[in-house]
């Protein structure tokens, strides 16, 4: 059964730093990997998402990268801005799945703070 | 274009009553999924829709129901309510072929007590 991975739960940064989030996976043979963001009482909103095929994907001040033989994916995020706190979450489609995203599996997510 | 809406966004019930969560959307999606976020946990998939009529389980869909009447309406119906199911729930969208990025609504935030 897939397994997908976030550490830190937490993580607190001073404005203007780049940033790395972590997202690893047990089983490698994926269909493709999503980031989203996750704010407050608030749904998730879709920020990237990754084919099998594709090393990375970016998207203004976000780069995604993937890496399937380790079973890892990090969500860069440039110039971080207090308006990037939130909760990001990686979520992941296996390459054995009907039509739709009913088998993607989700990560607890990194809670992210942006320190002015 | 509103995406998907829930409602309502807070609920309160009592062990054993009964409820509706709506969504609904508007971006003529065929694909439609209700999730459950507990804290610490990742999104459970309770039940998803591949279109009008056909609904399937995901991997938490004991105490849930769904129906799919209409490309845009997908409700979850708890029946006899426990207090297991107090968490938030989503509903999601995705178009296209159906591995497209999900678009997901506010959530309801409900308490079984």
């Amino acid at each position: 059964k897939q397994e997908v991975t976030q550490i830190p739960a937490a993580l607190s940064v001073p404005e203007g730093e780049n940033l790395v989030l972590n997202c690893s996976f047990t089983d490698s043979a994926i269909y493709n990997l999503q980031w989203f963001r996750q704010d407050p009482g608030k749904g998730l909103t879709s920020l990237l998402l990754i084919q099998s095929s594709q090393r990375e994907q970016t998207s203004g001040r976000l780069n995604a990268s993937l890496d399937k033989s380790s079973g890892r994916s990090t969500l860069y995020i440039a110039a971080s801005q207090p308006g990037d706190s939130a909760t990001y979450l990686c979520a992941v489609l296996p390459r054995v799945s009907n039509f739709g995203n009913e088998k993607l599996t989700f990560g607890t997510g990194t809670r992210l703070t942006i320190i002015p | 274009n509103a995406g998907v809406t829930q409602t309502p966004k807070f609920r309160i019930l009592k062990i054993g009553q009964s409820m509706t969560l709506q969504c609904t959307q508007d971006m003529n999606h065929n694909y439609m999924y209700w999730y459950r976020q507990d804290p610490g946990m990742g999104l459970k998939l309770i039940y998803y829709s591949v279109g009008a009529g056909i609904t399937d389980k995901g991997e938490v869909p004991n105490g849930y129901n769904v129906s799919r009447s209409t490309t845009e309406d997908f409700p979850l119906r708890l029946e006899l309510a426990a207090p297991s199911q107090t968490s938030v729930y989503f509903c999601a969208s995705s178009g296209g072929t159906g591995r497209a990025p999900l678009h997901f609504g506010n959530g309801t935030r409900l308490t079984v007590t």
